[in-house]
């Protein structure tokens, strides 16, 4: 079965420090795409960045870069140089045959 | 990639009550899906709606509680019925990512509706 876990329920990071969420997925399909996605407390899914299974390279987008190591099935998400306005709420998800499968999130607070 | 927008972006109803959501999106999709995620939760997909078919729910959800329609290729609208605190949730609408560089993995998302049920 397909399965996506995310094991950091919370976390607080000092404001301009890099921080690294984690999300390990499960699936026996060979294509397949990572997403990962903020919402904010205004409850809008906001897309940040994307790996595709067969995408040689990690990806990145600005601030945002991902980790992937697909032989141990992960897809961490790293933010460099975090700020206040990253506070929310980060939702990794696997998309397969239109389906995407969601993580539990991971709610980040970024201290001044 | 699709603009969507849903409406209302809240509401507070009382129990019993129903409320009908709608999604309204810019270009022509195949597929619509309908979210719920509960305070503090993740996404839980109530249905996927094809236009010109019955809407598909996933296990733990029903039609009388959730009656969806698609009339056409870029709209359509949630129903939740005879209401309980418990349903008071973000419901989201996406569409299908299909004509974007990710096809089929991905889906654009509307801003979603905050239900408060009293």
């Amino acid at each position: 079965a397909q399965k996506i876990t995310q094991t950091q329920p919370g976390m607080f990071v000092q404001e301009k420090e890099a921080v690294t969420l984690d999300c390990t997925y499960d699936t026996s399909d060979p294509s397949y795409g990572l997403f990962w996605y903020k919402q904010p407390s205004s409850g809008e899914m906001i897309f940040l960045i994307y790996q595709g299974s067969y995408d040689q390279q990690n990806a990145t987008e600005g601030r945002y870069s991902l980790n992937f190591q697909k032989a141990r099935k992960s897809a961490n998400l790293v933010i460099s140089a975090s700020q206040l306005g990253d506070s929310a709420m980060y939702f990794c998800a696997m998309g397969s045959n239109y389906q995407l499968i969601w993580g539990a999130g991971t709610k980040l607070i970024i201290k001044p | 990639s699709a603009v969507i927008s849903q409406k209302p972006s809240r509401d507070i109803c009382q129990r019993g009550t129903s409320l009908t959501i709608q999604c309204q999106v810019d270009s022509q999709v195949t597929m619509m899906f309908w979210y719920r995620q509960q305070p503090g939760q993740s996404l839980t997909l109530i249905a996927t709606a094809n236009q010109g078919s019955e809407a598909t729910y996933e296990s733990g959800f029903v039609i009388d509680k959730f009656p969806i329609s698609r009339p056409n290729l870029t709209f359509s609208t949630l129903t939740v019925s005879n209401m309980s605190p418990e349903d008071s949730s973000i419901y989201l609408c996406s569409v299908d990512g299909q004509g974007g560089p990710r096809g089929s993995y991905e889906q654009y998302f509307g801003p979603g509706t905050r239900l408060t049920v009293t």
